[in-house]
């Protein structure tokens, strides 16, 4: 079965602070694709950035890095120098590409405040 | 502009009313998929597509019907809606496997949501 953990309900930053989002995960499926979505409080889910299973490097993606520990079945998101904009609720989610590859999995998100 | 898109956007509805939500998408994508959002459940996926009359159940596919009639469109049916249908909903697609480099890493493009209300 996969599952996708995000313990953090809420977490608040300082604006200009860096900040992580914590995600784990669990697979059976040797390969699989990470992914990261922000959905603002407008509604839509809009991709941040992506990490295979098999990428020697961590993803970056402008401000958005994602911190992946492979032994420790983990995708962190890191937000650097933060916004007000970045204000949003964060999905991680995971897409097996074996077993379950007609699925992308959720987490139940993280939503962030970004103080002034 | 490269998008998928839903109607309506918002919706409030009784108990037992059939509806439809529509989707489009106009990138020429091969699979389609509908998800749930419920709060403190993330998203779940209903149903998905691989291509034109193909389609197949997701996690929670109970009370949903869909088709694949032509490429572009994934309409989700609620044959009889219940309140344990009210929901932000959202249809999304993507390439087929394979294409756009790494395996997996074909991004789902998401639709704007429909909130739907059964009464």
């Amino acid at each position: 079965a996969q599952k996708i953990t995000q313990t953090q309900p809420g977490m608040f930053v300082q604006e200009k602070e860096a900040v992580t989002l914590d995600c784990t995960y669990d697979t059976s499926d040797p390969s699989y694709g990470l992914f990261w979505y922000k959905q603002p409080s407008s509604g839509e889910m809009i991709f941040l950035i992506y990490q295979g299973s098999y990428d020697q490097q961590n993803a970056t993606e402008g401000r958005y890095s994602l911190n992946f520990q492979k032994a420790r079945k983990s995708a962190n998101l890191v937000i650097s120098a933060s916004q007000l904009g970045d204000s949003a609720m964060y999905f991680c989610a995971m897409r097996p590409i074996q077993t379950g590859a007609n699925n992308l999995f959720f987490g139940t998100g993280t939503r962030l405040t970004v103080i002034p | 502009e490269a998008q998928v898109t839903q109607n309506p956007r918002y919706l409030i509805t009784v108990t037992g009313k059939k509806l439809t939500v529509t989707c489009s998408q106009n990138m020429n994508h091969e699979y389609m998929s509908w998800y749930r959002q419920d709060p403190g459940l993330g998203l779940r996926q209903i149903y998905y597509s691989m291509n034109v009359e193909v389609t197949d159940k997701g996690d929670v596919p109970e009370g949903y019907k869909v088709s694949r009639k032509e490429k572009r469109n994934f309409p989700l049916i609620l044959e009889s809606p219940s309140p344990n249908q009210t929901s932000l909903y959202f249809c999304a697609s993507r390439p087929k496997a394979g294409t756009g480099g790494m395996p997996g890493a074909n991004v789902l493009t998401f639709g704007a949501g429909s909130r739907l209300t059964v009464l």
